[in-house]
């Protein structure tokens, strides 16, 4: 079983749509979360972190559900700009990550 | 600051040839981390060091497959002899101590194995 598993979509969807990825983790040690985001043929950099109590960042909100394993991301009011790969990272020791095979979103005007 | 530096950005080599990918990380920053990328896996830890000394290597995926960090501001991943199932993206990232932090990645390089 993977670490981290996440739907690998793609996403489609219209400019000014709200989309949600979820990502579920086997480990039930683990210690942090994130979102990171890859352009294409770019390398992965950081989007948010992942707090248990939820957190947002304009138009990007991450939540956490620690009983279920799972962590979301929702993107309003979706721009061209958006288009990307989202990797899910879940970390078990303090510097030590695993990485989604990532979703692909796809924002068409 | 330049960030994290790889070199080369791409190697195009034949199988059975050995391949050496190098990294500079972020000045100041005490752990560095070699990732491999492809379609059907994602991007996979290969090994980590901290304070130049390897912590994991359990990603390593056989003998053929080694790093090196010989001081703070370098680290080398050699392949030896090359297979074309190791064409992939290599990246390599660093990052702070006492994270968890976020990690810094490199450009990569792409590596095709004919």
């Amino acid at each position: 079983r993977k670490e981290v598993e996440q739907d690998p979509g793609p996403f489609n969807v219209p400019e000014g749509a709200t989309v949600a990825f979820n990502c579920t983790y086997s480990n039930s040690a683990s210690q942090s979360f994130f979102w990171y985001r890859q352009d294409c043929r770019k390398e992965p950099k950081l989007l948010m972190s992942v707090y248990s109590s939820g957190n947002e960042d304009g138009r990007f909100t991450a939540q956490l559900n620690r009983a279920s394993q799972y962590i979301s991301l929702l993107i309003r009011d979706s721009k061209l700009s958006d288009s990307a790969t989202y990797l899910c990272v879940v970390g078990y020791r303090s510097n030590q990550f695993y990485f989604g095979t990532g979703t692909s979103l796809t924002v068409i005007p | 600051d330049a960030g994290v530096i790889q070199s080369p950005r791409h190697e195009v080599t034949e199988m059975g040839q050995e391949v050496t990918l190098r990294c500079k990380p972020i000045s100041g920053h005490d752990y560095l981390f070699w990732y491999r990328q492809t379609m059907m896996r994602g991007l996979e830890l290969l090994i980590y060091f901290n304070n130049n000394v390897p912590i994991d290597d359990s990603g390593m995926p056989e003998d053929r497959f080694s790093a090196k960090m010989p001081n703070a501001s370098f680290s080398t991943l050699k392949i030896q002899p090359s297979e074309p199932r190791d064409s992939a993206v290599y990246f390599c990232a660093s990052s702070l101590a006492g994270g968890p932090y976020e990690q810094f990645f490199g450009p990569g390089t792409r590596l095709t194995v004919l």
